[in-house]
């Protein structure tokens, strides 16, 4: 099993572009999850979705927004990419009580 | 509001020494507590996840607790290893929401 894929791993972007993050799971998992993390700052949950086609916010959602149509798939959109939003960004999935599962992350830069 | 510290942020140990890594929170109403490991530059590792019942969780040299009542959990790994050496991040999920609320990390350097 591939377990939890995210694309792209690398981007550099400029002020003001948008893009979509993808992250993809083949576990069958119910609960999806995007967070950033940054320097001194551990991980912070940006959004979250508890099944297909319910998403939620986290602590640090403005400036992003996420949609799951699919089950496995859970996208993370930048509509007008700041230079705050350089990060790196993770996804993760889980079923029911049971352990996270993280994918390898996504480098951001926004120049 | 969840708030989870983990101290120290940093340690620094001689090889084969056992040694106790803590995370706190502020809420104890929590359904469960995980345990990750994070080299320089990659992902997140799952070592140990406790449920809320549980008191102790077990896998190989790693053993974590879970006290709920004083908001504590701690990691303990046995026979450091330079192979030891990275970053350890607790994660709280707090009951009622289905949220995880992660620590800052302990970076962990066992020296051979």
């Amino acid at each position: 099993n591939a377990g939890v894929t995210q694309t792209p791993k690398f981007r550099v972007l400029k002020t003001g572009q948008s893009m979509t993050l993808l992250c993809a799971q083949d576990m069958n998992h119910e609960y999806m999850y995007w967070y950033r993390q940054d320097p001194g700052m551990g991980l912070r949950l940006i959004h979250y979705s508890v099944g297909e086609g319910t998403t939620a916010k986290g602590e640090v959602p403005d400036g992003y927004n996420v949609s799951r149509l699919k089950k496995q798939n859970f996208l993370l959109g930048l509509e007008s990419a700041a230079p705050s939003q350089t990060s790196v960004y993770f996804c993760a999935s889980r079923w029911a009580n049971q352990p996270q599962h993280f994918g390898d992350g996504t480098r951001l830069s926004i120049l | 509001k969840q708030e989870v510290t983990q101290i120290p942020a940093a340690l620094s140990v001689p090889e084969g020494e056992n040694l106790v890594l803590n995370c706190s929170f502020t809420d104890s109403a929590i359904y469960n507590l995980q345990w990750f490991r994070q080299d320089p530059g990659k992902g997140l590792t799952s070592l140990l996840l406790i449920q809320s019942s549980q008191r102790e969780q077990t896998s190989g040299r790693l053993n974590a607790s879970l006290d709920k009542s004083s908001g504590r959990s701690t990691l303990y790994i046995a026979a450091s290893q330079p192979g030891d050496s990275a970053t350890y991040l607790c994660a709280v999920g707090t009951s009622g929401t289905y949220k995880y609320i992660f620590g800052t990390g302990t970076r962990l350097k066992v020296l051979a």
